[in-house]
């Protein structure tokens, strides 16, 4: 079994639907959790950066952390066709340690216009 | 350049043969990271330079890839012998480091695709 675990997809939905993608997790020490994306055949870029339990928003992104049951969410409002990429959880116990980055395998959104 | 710069950006190669990737990270990044991404995964680390050395070479799956980065930025994956399970696309990254020793922030290249036949 992986440490982190990422339903593949692909997820379509209809241009503005609400979008929830989820990772779930074994390893206790993950602290620091973040969404990244990746764009077809491009590099993954950070998109949400949070520590421990709780919620965090920006524009039309939440990201969601629930340690005690090991599962971390993203949410999209207001999808949009640009929208449509890879999106990759990722974990580390420490601080923006970069060597200890743990992805998940990444789920694959579309958004219909 | 404005970001990671990674060339070539594809590589077909034989079995057996060698193969060199390099990396350009953003001016003034003292942090640099390889990764690999196989089809329909996350990516993995291999290696993270501080400075010019290797501060965790520990996901370096074996003594056929090597990596350096002589003069602290421009930075090569060398792969020797390689085989049908290296081809994948080699991400590289760069952050910069605070003053306890702490990286940011990592931004990623394109990426190296590299298929070996």
């Amino acid at each position: 079994q992986k440490e982190v675990e990422q339903d593949p997809g692909p997820l379509s939905v209809p241009e503005g639907a609400i979008v929830s993608l989820n990772c779930t997790y074994s390893n206790s020490a993950f602290q620091y959790f973040m969404w990244y994306r990746q764009y077809s055949r491009k590099g993954p870029e950070l998109l949400m950066y949070t520590y421990s339990s709780g919620n965090k928003e920006d524009g039309r992104f939440t990201a969601q952390v629930d340690k005690s049951s090991k599962y971390i969410s993203l949410f999209i409002r207001d999808s949009q066709p640009s929208d449509s990429a890879t999106y990759l959880c990722a974990m580390s116990p420490n601080n923006n340690a970069g060597n200890m980055l743990t992805f998940g395998g990444g789920t694959r959104l579309m958004v219909k216009p | 350049g404005a970001g990671v710069s990674q060339t070539p950006s594809n590589k077909v190669t034989e079995k057996g043969k060698y193969v060199e990737l390099r990396c350009d990270p953003i001016s003034g990044h003292t942090a640099l990271y390889w990764y690999r991404q196989s089809l329909g995964q996350g990516p993995e680390f291999l290696i993270y330079f501080q400075g010019t050395g290797a501060a965790d070479d520990s996901g370096l799956p074996n003594d056929r890839f090597f990596a350096v980065r002589p003069e602290g930025s421009v930075s090569t994956l060398k792969i020797q012998r390689t085989e049908r399970g290296d081809s994948a696309v080699y991400l590289c990254a760069s952050s910069l480091t605070g003053p306890l020793g702490d990286t940011g922030e990592l931004f990623f290249g394109e990426g190296s695709r590299l298929t070996v036949l």
